[in-house]
């Protein structure tokens, strides 16, 4: 079951726009991590933000995480047709099992 | 490149057959992790193998089992294969036991059963 809930799960901008993600949880996690598919691809891990940090940066990358609202955003500044892929957070859980539990993803596509 | 391989690519069988998915982990890792990704269920974890070990299972069916040989590389058998098991199947490395921290994907094998 999915405990991570991305949104929107598509999103459409023009090249140089910024772009936000949204993902929400549901229970405890000791980390959340982005990750980027592009079509048919492997997984890429772009960042991983602790229970205990509010933001993280990476390159053009803005991470945010809010656990009272079991929430987190992903920006990308700045975007470039080479964004458009598929991306996915995913919760490791704060107990029990650290297994990464991954939602359903937000779909990107940036137009030149 | 993640550094981590599987084979085969691609995989066309027929209902009620038995496949072998091959996957290497990225040098010095030693945990190993199976997914399946299909367009209704989304990415789905299935198991982990730490240092040949199972470690963790996740959403796996009876009919499909793995297993992670001394050398660290590792294999999912599928059986009794049906339509509904047509899917990306991708295996991730990581260095850690726990399966909290960055995963490392590979290309992923695409299962068509016809």
């Amino acid at each position: 079951s999915q405990q991570g809930e991305e949104d929107p799960q598509a999103l459409s901008i023009q090249e140089g726009e910024n772009a936000t993600m949204n993902c929400s949880y549901k229970t405890s996690i000791n980390n959340l991590q982005w990750y980027r598919q592009n079509s048919g691809r492997g997984l890429v891990h772009l960042i991983l933000i602790r229970s205990n940090e509010r933001e993280k940066h990476s390159g053009r990358l803005r991470v945010t995480l809010d656990t009272s609202k079991k929430s987190s955003s992903l920006l990308i500044t700045a975007s470039r047709a080479a964004d458009t892929a598929s991306y996915f957070c995913a919760t490791a859980p704060g107990a029990g099992s650290y297994q990464l539990t991954f939602g359903k993803g937000t779909k990107l596509s940036v137009i030149p | 490149d993640s550094g981590v391989t599987q084979t085969p690519k691609h995989l066309i069988t027929a209902t009620g057959q038995r496949v072998t998915l091959r996957c290497s982990p990225r040098s010095g890792d030693l945990s190993v992790y199976w997914y399946q990704q299909s367009l209704d269920q989304g990415l789905q974890f299935l198991i982990q193998y730490y240092n040949g070990e199972e470690r963790a299972k996740g959403n796996i069916l009876e009919r499909f089992s793995a297993q992670q040989f001394p050398d660290l590389h590792s294999e999912l058998n599928l059986s009794s294969l049906e339509l509904g098991d047509s899917a990306l199947y991708f295996c991730a490395s990581s260095p850690q036991s726990g399966g909290g921290g960055e995963q490392y994907f590979g290309p992923g094998t695409r299962l068509t059963v016809t």
